[in-house]
């Protein structure tokens, strides 16, 4: 059974250039979450869609920060202009019912902005 | 907004020895979820608590959702070197007046074990 699934595992780039992190969620799940890790932040949700419908981005850092899930099985975080500050793990995750359901979580994207 | 307590912030054992480490928070929760996370992976799931006063198990790992709805604790029996990881909380808030309750993450256990 196929978990949430990301991509790339690692992304390195210059600042200033666009960023895209894909993600793909567990089938049947209608919740999808982007998470950001850093070591002195842990782990903040920066987005959450709930039927492909952005419910919350109160996370998101900056203009700078766009996410879009054009269906069910897709979805997109996109940086741009990347900045280093922006250097971290990325998580995509997913749920069934709803926010207060379990979270699964793929492996993240490590990103490296120079 | 609401911020979760975990403690402690790591841990350096022996093979065989019992480990406990807890949450706790100023505002109420709905939902307890403890995760584990290996390095390189995201976090997986260990344990999920949805009512106040609930005891689960899960092999080894025992868990409690607090009878003030504010805490939660994880206890390990018999570590094993497989047991290295950071360890997280998460507490789900009450929806009140949004969609949904947000999840809010505890900073992590960081548990090394010696063979």
């Amino acid at each position: 059974d196929a978990g949430v699934i990301q991509s790339p595992r690692h992304e390195v780039t210059e600042m200033g250039q666009e960023v895209t992190l894909r993600c793909k969620p567990i089938s049947g799940h209608n919740s999808l979450f982007w998470y950001r890790q850093t070591m002195m932040r842990g782990l903040e949700l920066l987005i959450y869609f709930n039927n492909n419908v952005p419910i919350d981005d109160s996370g998101m850092p900056e203009d700078r920060f766009s996410a879009k899930m054009p269906n069910a099985s897709f979805s997109t975080l996109k940086i741009q202009p990347s900045e280093p500050r922006d250097s971290a793990v990325y998580f995509c995750a997913s749920s069934l019912v709803g926010g207060d359901s379990p979270l699964h979580f793929g492996n993240g994207t490590r990103l490296t902005v120079t | 907004g609401q911020q979760l307590n975990q403690s402690p912030q790591s841990m350096f054992i022996q093979e065989g020895e019992d480990v406990s480490m807890n949450c706790t928070s100023s505002s109420i929760f709905n939902t307890w979820l403890w995760y584990k996370q290996d390095p390189g992976e995201g976090p997986v799931l260990l344990i999920a608590l949805y009512k106040a006063g609930e005891l689960t198990s899960n092999g080894r790992l025992t868990a409690q959702f607090g009878i003030t709805r504010k805490d939660s604790f994880l206890n390990i029996s018999a570590s094993i070197p497989s047991d290295v990881g950071i360890y997280f909380c998460a507490g789900v808030s009450p929806a009140g007046g949004t969609s949904y309750g947000k999840l809010t993450f505890g900073q992590g256990t960081i548990l090394t074990v010696h063979p």
